[in-house]
């Protein structure tokens, strides 16, 4: 049973500059969200998706998007890189409740991003 | 605004020690409690509290939560190395995502 997959695993950009990552969710799961985790914090939350669509959103600048695909799987794109944009992006996969809340998330290993 | 908080943000002790982290928290339409592990990049669930005064148990760890002063304990008995990593608390709010705290960074000295 594969669990959640991001990809790049490391990527280096430039300020100005824009970033597409990537994320496969757990098999059976049809939730993910996205955050964005700077050295020596906690995960904060970005957005997340469901049934393709941005169903709840962080405190984040419309410099980040996203996108779900009919297969689950779903993107992180960020436009106009800042140097504060450096951090580990960490996708997790959950199953949606009908009750409206999150269920327990299981997270990819991330994607370390740099922004020189 | 909600808010999770964990203290201490770090801790040296040597194999064998127990420790106790802390986690409390500020949030409306509580629904859970979580705790997570993470070594290196990938946080590994450990725990989920709803309700309070049940203490669950895992091997060497327990946790339980306090809904009325609003906080969780995180135990470790007879740390090893292995243990040494940050642990996450998160709250789960009704209608919303996880909030996370900022970590406790752990380190377990032979």
């Amino acid at each position: 049973d594969a669990g959640v997959t991001q990809s790049p695993t490391h990527l280096i950009k430039t300020r100005g500059q824009q970033v597409t990552l990537r994320c496969s969710p757990k098999s059976g799961h049809d939730t993910v969200s996205w955050y964005q985790q700077a050295l020596g914090q906690g995960p904060q939350f970005i957005f997340q998706y469901y049934e393709e669509e941005e169903r709840q959103r962080g405190n984040f600048p419309d410099r980040f998007s996203g996108h779900q695909f009919p297969n689950y799987s779903s993107e992180l794109n960020v436009n106009a890189l800042l140097l504060g944009d450096s951090a580990l992006y960490l996708c997790a996969s959950s199953l949606a409740t009908l009750a409206g809340y999150t269920g327990e998330l299981f997270f990819g290993e991330g994607s370390r991003l740099t922004v020189l | 605004e909600d808010k999770v908080v964990q203290s201490p943000l770090s801790l040296v002790v040597h194999e064998g020690d127990t420790v106790t982290l802390n986690c409390s928290y500020e949030v409306t339409n509580f629904r859970s409690l979580l705790w997570y592990k993470q070594e290196k990049k990938a946080p590994t669930f450990l725990f989920m509290l709803t309700s309070s005064g049940i203490e669950k148990k895992s091997g060497r760890l327990s946790s339980i939560l306090d809904k009325k002063e609003l906080f969780s304990i995180l135990n470790i008995t007879a740390t090893q190395t292995g243990d040494s990593a940050i642990y996450l608390c998160a709250v789960s709010i009704y209608g919303q995502n996880f909030v996370f705290g900022p970590g406790t960074r752990l380190s377990v000295l032979p």
